[in-house]
């Protein structure tokens, strides 16, 4: 099982440019979250999804959008970077069964 | 509002001896889980421990040990014998019911810990 992926790894995008973050993943997580990590702060959630086709708001969601049209695949948006975007993000899913979260290995955003 | 608190930016440890990250949360809730994470300088968050609310016994995991104080609102990640791979960025986390069946982590800023030889 390759767990929790994400793609791409590295990115820089200019101003006003648009990308989208794919996490994919094959443990049978139901739900599915999305995280940025800013220096000297913890894990902050950007939205997450309980199951295929839902998708709900975390705690810093403005400026970002996600998509579950799939069980196995959780995307985040960016329609418009901004430079307060930049950052390490991570998605991380979880079976129902249990409450431990597993992470992919994240993405670093450089928005210049 | 759920709140944790990691007061250690950074920790030195010898290796072989043990070492306590601390941890105190803040919750109105009578049900929720704490947890550990291990972010090592390349970057993953690895899972390492998890206590439940109403765990009676302190949870283990082969050398890390939470010891959970409910009346302190405190929950210590205890690692014994570090190593020297033990030197990584720790995260306390504390998690909760958000309504329906999701459950929602809030992190610490996390304790840098490093192990000397």
């Amino acid at each position: 099982n390759a767990g929790v992926t994400q793609t791409p790894k590295f990115r820089v995008l200019k101003t006003g440019q648009s990308m989208t973050l794919l996490c994919a993943q094959d443990m049978n997580h139901e739900y599915m979250y999305w995280y940025r990590q800013d220096p000297g702060m913890g894990l902050r959630l950007i939205h997450y999804s309980v199951g295929e086709g839902t998708t709900a708001k975390g705690e810093v969601p403005d400026g970002y959008n996600v998509s579950r049209l799939k069980k196995q695949n959780f995307l985040l948006g960016l329609e418009s970077a901004a430079p307060s975007q930049t950052s390490v993000y991570f998605c991380a899913g979880r079976r129902g069964v249990s409450y431990e979260q597993y992470f992919g290995p994240g993405t670093r955003l450089t928005v210049t | 509002a759920q709140k944790i608190t990691q007061t250690q930016p950074g920790m030195f440890v010898q290796e072989k001896e043990a070492v306590t990250l601390d941890c105190t949360y803040d919750t109105s809730d009578p049900s929720y889980g704490l947890f550990w994470y291990k972010q090592p300088s390349s970057g993953e968050m690895i899972f390492l421990i998890y206590q439940g609310s109403y765990d009676q016994q302190n949870a283990t995991e082969g050398r890390y040990s939470l010891n959970f104080q409910k009346a302190r609102k405190s929950a210590n990640l205890v690692i014994s014998a570090s190593q020297l791979g033990d030197s990584a960025m720790y995260f306390c986390a504390m998690g909760f019911s958000s309504g329906g069946s999701n459950y929602k982590l809030t992190f610490g800023k996390g304790t840098l810990l490093t192990v000397n030889p």
